[in-house]
């Protein structure tokens, strides 16, 4: 089955600062890339996500970025906030019904 | 727009007592439903999965259940309590199998003493 990993477990940064999250699968059909952000306490948010058939996307600070020959995809934080602080989790969808496949999650720092 | 609710927010039960925690997603048909566990500071364990009424897949072998009586009602129960079912309980909704963006609700903080 699908299978992911995602590095680093824990990343600090100074405010200002860029930040990448990396992940990578296991199945070369996977088309289907998202990012959530937990903050403490509360419920994982749907960030971006990307599709197989894009090698970029850009929201305003975030962007993700996916290379599906080598199986990983990223996530870059430009110009670090405080409120950017938060665990961050990649995921792909596997089985039949394309659940999602979670990584274990990022811990983002941000000292101002 | 759809909502999805959960509830209760918070839960203090002792250890042996039963479980029942509700979702309910509002402005769709026929989701596909789940349930997640989360320990502090962990990650997320996928629990049960349902693309229909009645039907329920689980991921891992343990002392809770979960059921769909209705389209857009999910529910996770249990018969006893364990210290270990300690933990931020979510439900999350996908418009279908077909459809990859999945969406969380608030959560249920679940103390087990």
């Amino acid at each position: 089955g699908e299978n992911v990993e995602q590095h680093p477990s824990t990343l600090s940064v100074q405010e200002g600062d860029s930040a990448v999250i990396k992940c990578t699968y296991s199945d070369s059909a996977s088309n289907y890339f998202p990012w959530y952000k937990q903050e403490l306490g509360k419920r994982p948010q749907l960030i971006i996500d990307i599709r197989s058939n894009v090698g970029e996307k850009k929201d305003q600070r975030i962007a993700v970025t996916l290379n599906k020959t080598a199986k990983h995809f990223s996530l870059h934080i430009t110009e670090t906030q405080p409120e950017d602080s938060a665990v961050y989790f990649c995921a792909v969808p596997g089985g039949a019904t394309n659940k999602l496949i979670f990584g274990t999650g990022t811990l983002l720092a941000v000292q101002p | 727009s759809q909502t999805i609710h959960q509830w209760p927010a918070t839960l203090v039960q002792p250890v042996g007592s039963p479980l029942s925690l509700e979702c309910t997603v509002e402005g769709t048909s026929n989701p596909n439903l789940y349930w997640y566990r989360q320990a502090a500071g962990r990650g997320l364990q996928l629990l049960f999965y349902s693309v229909g009424i009645g039907q329920i897949s689980s991921e891992v072998p343990q002392n809770l259940s979960a059921s769909r009586p209705q389209d857009r009602q999910f529910i996770l129960s249990s018969k006893k309590l364990l210290l270990s079912d300690s933990g931020f309980y979510l439900c999350a909704w996908r418009a279908g199998t077909a459809s990859y963006e999945q969406y969380f609700g608030p959560g249920t903080r679940l103390t087990v003493t």
